[in-house]
């Protein structure tokens, strides 16, 4: 299976801040990643796809880069409901798989 | 607008089998992929099963073939069993929908399932 590393661990920042959260995967997976916000006791929701297409209603501060093994998750500037979990997903190949997850917390 | 709702026991004791539905509201369920998806308490996510194309099947190898996924279309729901369940199998069990690509776009909000005698 492919194996889809998050860094880093774990995230402080304050609001107004820039982040750049990354995922790794252990082999390609051409541009077939999606990224998904999970706040404390709601279901994920689908930010991004197919590496930097926005899902509807995402805000425009989302964006995603990346293809093949190296993907980037950034949020210009870090607004109050932001803090979350963040969770890439490949679905290029069977099964499917998610990383880690990184956490982003007020700093 | 696509919902989705899971139901299941709740409690389920080691070595039974669990068994989960997932009704859906919004959209036949002849479309689209339908996945299941759990998160045991404070960990990450982990994808189980996916059912497309009325009967299509395809399934985490991890499980060990304990896991069937299946719908049924006279009902718009989808349902997932789990047997010989042991306490690793304790998580929030999540039902979602891609409608291209395995990518989730809808989510139900979850039903926590706790393995324990």
């Amino acid at each position: 299976e492919i194996v889809m590393t998050q860094s880093p661990a774990i995230l402080s920042v304050s609001p107004g801040e820039r982040v750049t959260l990354s995922c790794r995967a252990s082999q390609s997976v051409s541009s077939n990643l999606a990224w998904y916000q999970q706040k404390p006791g709601q279901a994920p929701r689908l930010l991004i796809y197919g590496a930097s297409t926005g899902a509807t209603g995402i805000p425009a501060r989302f964006s995603g880069s990346g293809s093949g093994t190296e993907f980037t998750l950034t949020i210009s500037s870090l607004q109050s409901e932001d803090f979350a979990v963040y969770y890439c997903q490949q679905y290029d190949r069977w099964p499917l798989t998610f990383g880690g997850g990184t956490p982003v917390e007020i700093k | 607008q696509v919902q989705l709702q899971e139901s299941g026991p709740g409690l389920v004791k080691p070595s039974e089998t669990l068994s989960l539905t997932c009704m859906v509201s919004g959209v036949s369920i002849s479309k689209y992929f339908w996945s299941w998806i759990r998160q045991p308490p404070g960990k990450g996510l982990e994808w189980i099963a996916n059912i497309y194309n009325i009967g299509t099947t395809t399934y985490n190898p991890s499980f060990n073939s304990r896991i069937t996924i299946s719908m049924d279309t006279s009902k718009n729901q989808f349902s997932l069993e789990v047997r010989s369940v042991t306490a690793a199998d304790t998580a929030k069990y999540y039902c979602a929908s891609a409608s291209d690509s395995a990518r989730f776009d809808y989510w139900g909000q979850g039903t926590m399932v706790t393995v324990s005698s």
